[in-house]
């Protein structure tokens, strides 16, 4: 199976800043996916990331606030910007290995991102 | 609209004792169905999953689950517990096509206690 690398993998920032994350995997995916887990709630799906093209996002997350990189097909980046503590959750990307079959997600470790 | 309810939010066992986390999911056709296991620290792992044919699952770690149409459920199951499977896990539901996207629960926190 893949193996999926996100830094950082926690960090505290200040209210008004940006930062971003960055998901590495071993192999070639066609699609990456950005979800964010808020405390205590389910997983979420913020947008999916194809190469070449622009991210796909999910209702009520937009591109001002949650850009998002594909340069190549093993490599995405996802920037939370002008952070507020409301935006205190783990990011996780996750992708879809062939031959694993539809549907079937792989995850990495997630990072944990605390707004002050 | 997909949805999946975890109706236990956290669930305490004692080591050795058997297990049953409960998932309840909505769907409008035959659905693909997963249960994924979240380490703390770690990214979420698959368990199992139900795609089609026989309705009693097994997955790794000795889990499994069994999938009732009539019921919309989708339980996961181990006969003894280890130390170990204390973790939070997540049940999932997704549509038989590439592009559909999943949908979780809430997840249920599993505490095991000596």
């Amino acid at each position: 199976s893949a193996v999926i690398s996100q830094k950082p993998s926690r960090d505290i920032c200040q209210r008004g800043t940006s930062l971003t994350i960055q998901c590495q995997v071993d192999s070639q995916v066609t699609m990456m996916f950005w979800y964010r887990q808020q405390p205590g709630q389910s997983l979420t799906l913020i947008a999916t990331a194809n190469q070449g093209s622009e991210a796909t996002y999910e209702s009520g997350f937009v591109i001002d606030k949650f850009p998002i990189s594909r340069p190549n097909l093993t490599f995405s980046t996802l920037t939370v910007s002008n952070m507020s503590p409301e935006d205190s959750s783990i990011y996780l990307c996750s992708v879809r290995i062939p031959g694993t079959g539809a549907n079937v997600l792989t995850f990495g470790a997630g990072s944990r991102l605390t707004v002050l | 609209a997909q949805s999946v309810t975890q109706p236990d939010i956290h669930i305490t066992v004692s080591e050795g004792a058997s297990l049953e986390l409960r998932c309840n999911y909505s769907y409008g056709a035959t659905p693909y169905l997963f249960w994924y296991v979240q380490s703390p620290g770690q990214g979420l792992q698959l368990l199992l999953k139900y795609f089609s044919g026989d309705t009693l699952v097994q997955g790794i770690k000795g889990f499994e689950a069994e999938f009732k149409r009539s019921q919309s459920s989708f339980n996961l199951r181990k006969p003894s517990v280890h130390w170990s499977d204390a973790a939070e896990y997540f049940c999932a539901v997704g549509g038989r096509f590439g592009n559909e996207k999943l949908t979780f629960g809430t997840g249920t926190r599993l505490t095991i206690i000596p």
